[in-house]
């Protein structure tokens, strides 16, 4: 079965703080897809990253980065100088197959970030 | 590109009404199109995958029969919530599978449904 946690519920920082945000996820297959999705307030889903379980590279974009690894199963998303505009809900999700095969995602519980002025 | 549309943004009906939620893909086909649900401070859970041309596959515990899917174009995937009822009250967000991008499905902003 395929599964994500995402253990923490909330975080609350202070603008300009770094905040880290875990993902851990559980599946059997060898060929799969992990993302990170923002939900601000309105709701609507922002993509942020796609990694196939091929790539362990890590990945920089501005302030954020990410950081795979599967000898632990853990897809970590870090936020450099936090701002308040990040204040968001952030989901970790999984997907099975290759691009355009079974592509539904499995979402962990979401983590509720609050960036604090 | 790869705009996914969702429509009505929000809803408020009263119980015992059917509800429609529409799905477009705008600017490419979308063969496969999947609905989720998100109740107030949970996480998105997959009901069910609409394919072009046949049946949805509905994920375990999704009543078929109460949450009817038609996605009779590769541009239209179409949600109705029949008979809601106030435990319907949810956020229906909907995806799209296609288009040239590094996203491999893209969501629709999503529809706030309230039953009286």
């Amino acid at each position: 079965a395929q599964k994500v946690t995402q253990a923490q519920t909330e975080i609350s920082v202070v603008e300009k703080e770094d905040v880290t945000l875990d993902c851990v996820y559980e599946t059997r297959d060898t060929t799969y897809y992990l993302f990170w999705y923002k939900q601000p307030p309105s709701g609507e889903l922002v993509f942020l990253i796609r990694r196939n379980s091929f790539d362990e590279q890590n990945e920089i974009s501005g302030r954020y980065s990410w950081n795979f690894q599967k000898s632990t199963s853990s897809f970590n998303f870090t936020i450099t100088a936090s701002q308040v505009v990040d204040s968001a809900v952030y989901f970790c999700a999984l997907s099975r197959g290759v691009y355009n095969q079974g592509g539904k995602l499995i979402f962990g519980q979401g983590t509720e970030l609050s960036v604090k002025p | 590109g790869a705009v996914v549309s969702q429509h009505p943004s929000w809803v408020i009906c009263k119980s015992g009404t059917s509800v429609k939620i529409e799905c477009r893909s705008l600017d490419f086909q979308a063969t496969t199109m999947f609905w989720y649900r998100q109740f107030p401070k949970q996480s998105l859970m997959l009901m069910a995958t609409s394919n072009e041309g046949s049946k949805a596959t509905y994920e375990q515990g999704v009543e078929k029969d109460k949450f009817l899917i038609n996605h009779a174009s590769l541009t239209l995937s179409t949600l109705t919530v029949t008979s809601a009822h106030p435990e319907d009250s949810s956020f229906y967000i909907c995806s799209a599978e296609g288009g040239h991008s590094n996203q491999p499905q893209h969501f629709g902003d999503g529809t706030r449904l309230s039953i009286l």
